[in-house]
């Protein structure tokens, strides 16, 4: 079975452009969820979809930050226009539903990092 | 609000020698608890986790945690240390209310095994 993918690994764009992460969730997998972790911070949650629904985006630091899930599959994740603050490695999580005995376990993507120049 | 403390952001110990990393938390409810680890160009691997069954909680390559209600903590521990087992830990608290169950995270603590 694949595991979380992301897309890409790695990505340095300048101070007021665009870019676009991407992450596959594992197959069947409901819940799909965004964090980042700024350098020397600790890794922060973002937001959280249930299908092609955002459960909870609480954690979207502003409007620069949009997120889509079309169809309930994979997840992007888009930064307009990015600023030097936004760099770091941004994580992608996915969970089946919430219960059993693998009720909350997430399964996290390699990240991409980002750098702001 | 939850909340997680790992004590000691760097931690080193000689290979064979036993690991203990510590994690505190605060939760206003029963949490679920997790250990996750990265290796150095990877993603985040779950070691293992409690979620209100045994309060020992046996996990991948050799770790074991306790929960400790009194104690509000999770330290993570190893008997013998492997050079393998260089990496960064954090330790992370969730529950299962609003329906997320978004992590909350410690800010990691890295352990370099000497040879």
């Amino acid at each position: 079975e694949a595991g979380v993918t992301q897309f890409p690994s790695h990505s340095v764009i300048e101070k007021g452009q665009t870019v676009t992460l991407r992450c596959d969730p594992i197959s069947g997998h409901d819940n799909l969820y965004w964090y980042r972790r700024v350098m020397g911070k600790e890794i922060k949650f973002l937001l959280h979809f249930v299908k092609e629904s955002k459960q909870d985006e609480s954690g979207m630091p502003n409007n620069r930050f949009l997120a889509e899930r079309t169809g309930g599959t994979y997840s992007t994740l888009k930064v307009q226009p990015a600023e030097l603050e936004d760099s770091g490695v941004y994580f992608c999580a996915s969970s089946q539903e919430a219960s059993g005995l693998d009720r909350g376990t997430q399964y996290f993507g390699p990240g991409t990092r980002l750098t702001v120049l | 609000a939850q909340s997680v403390t790992q004590l000691g952001s760097h931690v080193s110990v000689s290979e064979g020698a036993l690991v203990l990393l510590r994690c505190n938390y605060s939760s206003s409810v029963p949490p679920y608890l997790f250990w996750y680890v990265q290796y150095p160009n990877q993603g985040l691997q779950l070691l293992l986790k409690y979620t209100s069954a045994a309060t020992l909680v046996k996990g991948i390559n050799g770790f074991e945690a306790e929960f400790k209600k009194s104690e509000t903590s999770f330290h993570l521990t190893k008997p013998s240390a492997h050079m393998s087992d260089a990496a960064e830990y954090f330790c992370a608290v969730s529950y299962s209310g609003a329906g997320s169950y978004q992590l909350t995270f410690g800010k990691g603590t890295k352990l370099s095994v000497i040879p």
